[in-house]
């Protein structure tokens, strides 16, 4: 296992619903990061935040909305998504202790709009 | 912005050819790291290069790092079925610890 840990693993929700996406992190790290990856697109930096404070926001529409209630947990929560928000998205953690910090990734949830 | 540029983004061989994939960014990076993702898995940190020109080698794979420290390779000898799956690299610039990650490159490998 990676020590970071996502769920659900997979998820089908409507347009209209809400849901959350939950990351768990067992590392020690401090810094967390949201990832989009879609076909035939990079890894899309959505979130970062480090020791619970956003510190970057990607242009993410605001229908994704993250929380970070501690260094170790990390949420995004949806509403009103749209299909082409249909994603595998990824949790990350570093420390940032490291002069160049390399990201543990958790394995996804996997979303469909319908 | 900072943007890395990877090619090819396919790759099909033969057990035992060889395989490179290549990685570009459009400004000098502080470091580059190299990602595999196994179909259906998730991103696993493969090497990280920090130094101009620095070459790291893992059994089969080769990595280099440029001397203006703006691209790098990934060479894989005579490749194995389980080398099957994309290989990311991944930028740091020098003013945040966040990553870029290039598309991918996504290696098939037929017996």
């Amino acid at each position: 296992e990676t020590g970071v840990t996502q769920t659900p693993r997979h998820l089908v929700m409507g347009m209209t619903n809400k849901k959350s996406l939950k990351c768990e992190q067992h590392l020690g790290h401090n810094a967390m990061y949201w990832y989009k990856q879609s076909a035939k697109k990079p890894l899309e930096l959505m979130f970062v935040y480090n020791f619970k404070e956003q510190t970057e926001n990607n242009s993410v529409p605001s229908r994704f909305s993250p929380e970070c209630p501690n260094s170790s947990h990390l949420f995004l929560h949806l509403h009103t998504l749209q299909p082409e928000d249909s994603a595998l998205y990824l949790c990350a953690s570093s420390h940032l202790r490291d002069r160049y910090p390399r990201a543990f990734f958790g394995q996804g949830t996997r979303l469909t709009v319908v | 912005g900072q943007q890395v540029m990877q090619i090819p983004q396919y790759q099909h061989v033969q057990e035992g050819e060889d395989f490179t994939t290549y990685c570009n960014s459009s400004t000098t990076l502080s470091n580059i790291q190299w990602y595999k993702q196994r179909p259906g898995g998730h991103p696993v940190f493969l090497i990280q290069l920090v130094k101009s020109g620095e070459v790291k080698k893992q059994k089969r794979l080769t990595f280099q790092f440029g001397e203006a420290k703006k691209n790098s390779s990934l060479h894989i000898t005579a490749t194995q079925t389980t080398d099957v799956g994309t290989y990311f690299c991944a930028g740091g610039s020098n003013s945040g610890y966040a990553l870029n990650f290039g598309k991918g490159t996504s290696l098939l490998v037929t017996p």
